[in-house]
């Protein structure tokens, strides 16, 4: 069974900094993805991951895949306020997301 | 607007009482989700419908829980003699095709009082 590990769970970091969330996976995914969560709001997706050495960037995000070690990051540049949200991954398998726990960032002014 | 719509948004109910929320889907997705999420934690899944198909139901979907696609179209996930453990944010999303990121909508906060 898929199982999908985040860290950090909480990252507070200053403005300008950067910094990578780390998202381990248990089994083979057929795919990848990540998600932004702001509170009491839904998920907004923000990157899908189809194969090995892929890489996505929007602004200061930047997603990568590693199927070899099944992990995949999300590597904030310069951070700025308007990133604070919980981040989450999910795996699939055919159909079926499998999401971490969520890594909830504070950027700092 | 195109996106997944849910209603209600939220919904406090007295344990026991019967409980249903309603998922539209985009329009052109035949694909469509139910995930619960509780507080601190990620969305788990609870069901898949492929069309009006049903193809899958989560462990944590217990007999208390029934969700319907008619038609492929909307679906509705009701939840019967609610328990205060039912309290959770349900969430729908939709995909048009196996591997296309799925949407999801705002979602329906259950208080189970």
């Amino acid at each position: 069974e898929l199982k999908v590990e985040q860290n950090p769970l909480f990252l507070s970091m200053q403005e300008g900094k950067n910094y990578t969330i780390y998202c381990n996976y248990s089994t083979t995914s057929d795919r990848l993805y990540w998600y932004r969560q702001d509170p009491g709001k839904s998920l907004e997706s923000l990157f899908v991951l189809l194969s090995n050495g892929a890489v996505k960037q929007e602004g200061r995000l930047m997603a990568s895949l590693d199927t070899k070690a099944r992990l995949s990051t999300l590597h904030i540049t310069a951070a700025v306020h308007d990133l604070s949200a919980t981040y989450f991954c999910a795996g699939a398998r055919t159909y079926k997301y499998i999401f971490g726990t969520g890594t909830r960032l504070k950027v700092l002014a | 607007d195109t996106g997944v719509s849910q209603n209600p948004r939220h919904k406090i109910t007295k344990r026991g009482q019967n409980v249903t929320f309603r998922c539209d889907p985009i329009s052109e997705h035949n694909r469509l989700y139910w995930y619960r999420q509780t507080l601190g934690q990620g969305p788990e899944f609870l069901t898949y419908f492929q069309n009006e198909a049903q193809l899958e139901k989560s462990r944590l979907l217990s007999d208390r829980f029934s969700a319907e696609r008619p038609k492929g179209s909307f679906s509705t996930l009701e939840i019967q003699r609610t328990e205060q453990g039912d309290s959770a944010m349900y969430l729908c999303a939709s995909s048009l095709a196996r591997g296309d990121e799925a949407f999801f909508g705002q979602g329906t906060r259950l208080t189970v009082v």
